[in-house]
């Protein structure tokens, strides 16, 4: 089965403070992603990536960076977090139109 | 606006019953739609998608797609308490080739046994 892990599973940080949080699918995946989920705002797409080397912007980018080094690994970057940026945070990764595999989340709280 | 809006935001359902819950899209560049479940403290899962026109099935699952009012519709017949879970619709614009999902808000589905 399709499967994508994501670490830490829980952070906390310190506002102004450099927060990485990783992912790793072993799907063969050209496409991944990262969302962020909040109440009354379901998923929202923040970076996602064509494959090794590409970064793409997606609806709510402005904070974070990502960093695509191989097909396997996608890791998104908030160089100076705020606390609006506490949240949980997703990874999925999916071919074409077809479905997208999630991970099981990165709870992250900046104080 | 959310180019993606679900309704209801919440629906409870007594076990065995039927739970309808539906999506609506504001951009009518979206016309693939797919339905995810996501249990408390898990990633969300692909449920089933719907490209075409009409019904499609899949166990006691069934999602309508109407295209010209771009609603979709998902049914859950004989529900079980494991169906309680947080419901997303996606939807993503045709032939753009980058595969992007536009996630709605969510419906909470509790099925009370």
């Amino acid at each position: 089965e399709a499967a994508v892990t994501q670490s830490p599973r829980n952070k906390v940080a310190v506002t102004g403070g450099k927060v990485t949080l990783s992912c790793n699918q072993t799907n063969n995946h050209n496409n991944m992603y990262w969302y962020r989920q909040d109440t009354g705002h379901g998923l929202r797409l923040i970076h996602y990536s064509y494959g090794a080397g590409s970064t793409e912007k997606g609806d709510i980018p402005d904070g974070y960076k990502a960093s695509r080094p191989s097909q396997e690994n996608f890791s998104l970057i908030l160089e100076l977090a705020t606390p609006s940026q506490t949240s949980v945070y997703f990874c999925a990764s999916g071919e074409s139109s077809y479905e997208q595999y999630f991970g099981p989340g990165t709870r992250l709280t900046v104080l | 606006q959310q180019k993606v809006q679900q309704s209801p935001e919440s629906l409870s359902v007594p076990e065995g019953g039927m739970a309808s819950l539906n999506c609506t899209s504001s951009d009518r560049n979206f016309q693939y739609f797919w339905w995810y479940r996501q249990h408390s403290g898990e990633g969300p899962k692909a449920l089933m998608s719907i490209f075409s026109d009409g019904d499609k099935k899949e166990g006691r699952f069934t999602a309508h797609l109407n295209k010209a009012s771009l609603h979709v519709s998902l049914h859950i017949r004989d529900s079980q308490p494991s169906d309680s879970a947080l419901y997303f619709c996606a939807a993503s614009a045709v032939n753009t080739g980058n595969y992007k999902y536009v996630f709605g808000a969510g419906t909470r589905l509790k099925v009370i046994a």
